[in-house]
């Protein structure tokens, strides 16, 4: 249980393009889902913490323009990069929390984008 | 100071050795204390988590959590090559709850 799925696992785009990323939670609710960014040997940074029917939190640094997340149930949250440039080039990993818990998330297997 | 220390490595074991893995931390309210093992491309696998002082085992895994000491712990006894990835300590601030993570150790056991 608690599988979480991401789609796609890797994109190239343009520069100047949008990118829509979607993280799902396959057999369990999450109301609140996460994004992360991973650049190469780096750890996790956090971009967002996304609640279900709530505008998204983003972190200090954070674009909320350039990176917009939805979060329309409890078993989906979409990350969309708008304008992508190639320093957006990056792994973008989507975590869930169980509804009820409050420590355990579960990662889905990230995303690599590549803009060129 | 970061809330979580963590060293990087690279750290590189033989095949069948014990590894100790660490972390620190800073805010004495962190209350859960959890480790990710993290092969490269892929996303984070919760390998672990407690929230209370002392050992708790799983197979060939033991995490630690020192609250005195504000320091938490993971060995792997009897390591395989197939353990080799990164390793990422996180804590929970339960107030806040939001997840901090370690920078994450890379691990590499040797056949």
């Amino acid at each position: 249980g608690a599988v979480v799925s991401q789609h796609p696992s890797w994109v190239i785009c343009k520069s100047g393009t949008s990118v829509k990323i979607e993280c799902r939670s396959l057999d369990f609710q999450a109301t609140t889902m996460f994004w992360y960014r991973q650049f190469p040997k780096q750890s996790l940074m956090l971009m967002a913490t996304s609640n279900e029917g709530s505008k998204a939190t983003y972190e200090q640094g954070v674009e909320k323009d350039k990176f917009l997340i939805n979060h329309a149930s409890l078993t989906l949250s979409t990350l969309t990069v708008t304008s992508a440039h190639p320093e957006d080039s990056s792994f973008y990993i989507c975590s869930a929390r169980l509804t009820g818990q409050n420590y355990e998330q579960y990662f889905g297997p990230g995303t690599r984008l590549t803009v060129t | 100071q970061k809330e979580v220390e963590q060293d990087p490595g690279p750290l590189s074991v033989p095949e069948g050795a014990i590894v100790s893995l660490n972390c620190t931390y800073s805010n004495s309210a962190f209350q859960y204390f959890m480790w990710y093992r993290q092969y490269s491309r892929k996303g984070p696998e919760l390998l672990m988590y407690t929230y209370s002082s002392g050992n708790k085992e799983d197979g060939r895994f033991t995490a630690q959590v020192d609250k005195s000491s504000k320091y938490i712990s993971l060995f792997i006894r009897d390591s395989q090559p197939s353990d080799s990835a990164t390793y990422l300590c996180a804590i929970l601030n339960t107030g806040g709850f939001k997840t901090i993570f370690g920078a994450g150790t890379r691990l590499f056991v040797k056949a």
